[in-house]
């Protein structure tokens, strides 16, 4: 079955550590985006990639960092320079007809 | 900046009655708009959309209404079940799929 694969779904971080999130998808799509949501404010967009070694900063990028070596493989690096970091984290694609959402990651500062 | 606004952070409807989401837009370069379904601890999936050219687009239980005019779409649920029970994020993007923006969520509750 074709999807978005997101892991860890439960990730803890100590202050100051970094941490990568991954997100794998079996889609063929071309586009793939990070998106971070926060209770009341929906889901703010991280980084996005059109295309293979190419992305671009989205409404939050600070404090995140991403690659796109392939395209089935869109990992976001959440730095310590984020000073926020505890969300729930969406991986999605698309194609041309709305988007494909992985299951998330949790991401909790301790 | 909210682009997109979903005003009722929640909605309680009784089983079987009508669910009404409501979604406000402001930027008139919008021109695709969609609906998504969100449970807990998993990611959104795609409910029903709908294009600036139509006013109405129904898929079973499920309608969606565009008034360009107020810059304002619905979502209705006719009739809504427990299992409906969700968040619902409305969306919107101008040249399809082009950075797309999310409302922040109505969580409806659905009592049988």
């Amino acid at each position: 079955d074709g999807g978005i694969t997101q892991s860890p779904k439960y990730l803890f971080r100590k202050e100051g550590q970094n941490v990568t999130l991954s997100c794998e998808q079996n889609l063929n799509h071309d586009a793939m985006y990070w998106y971070r949501q926060d209770p009341g404010q929906g889901l703010r967009l991280i980084y996005y990639s059109q295309i293979v070694n190419d992305f671009q900063k989205g409404d939050i990028a600070e404090g995140y960092s991403v690659s796109r070596e392939k395209k089935e493989s869109f990992p976001l690096t959440v730095t310590s320079a984020q000073k926020n970091p505890t969300a729930f984290y969406l991986c999605a694609s698309t194609v041309g007809n709305g988007y494909t959402f992985g299951s998330g990651t949790r991401l909790t500062v301790v | 900046d909210q682009q997109v606004k979903q005003n009722s952070p929640s909605l309680s409807v009784q089983e079987g009655r009508i669910s009404i989401l409501n979604c406000d837009y402001t930027n008139s370069m919008f021109d695709y708009f969609l609906w998504y379904k969100k449970y807990p601890a998993e990611g959104p999936t795609f409910l029903i959309s709908i294009s600036s050219i139509k006013d109405k687009n129904e898929d079973g239980r499920f309608t969606v209404f565009l008034n360009k005019s107020a810059k304002h779409l619905s979502l209705h649920i006719v009739p809504s079940q427990p299992g409906d029970s969700a968040v619902y994020f409305c969306a919107a993007s101008a040249h399809r799929n082009n950075d797309m923006r999310f409302g922040a969520g109505t969580r409806l509750t659905v009592k049988p």
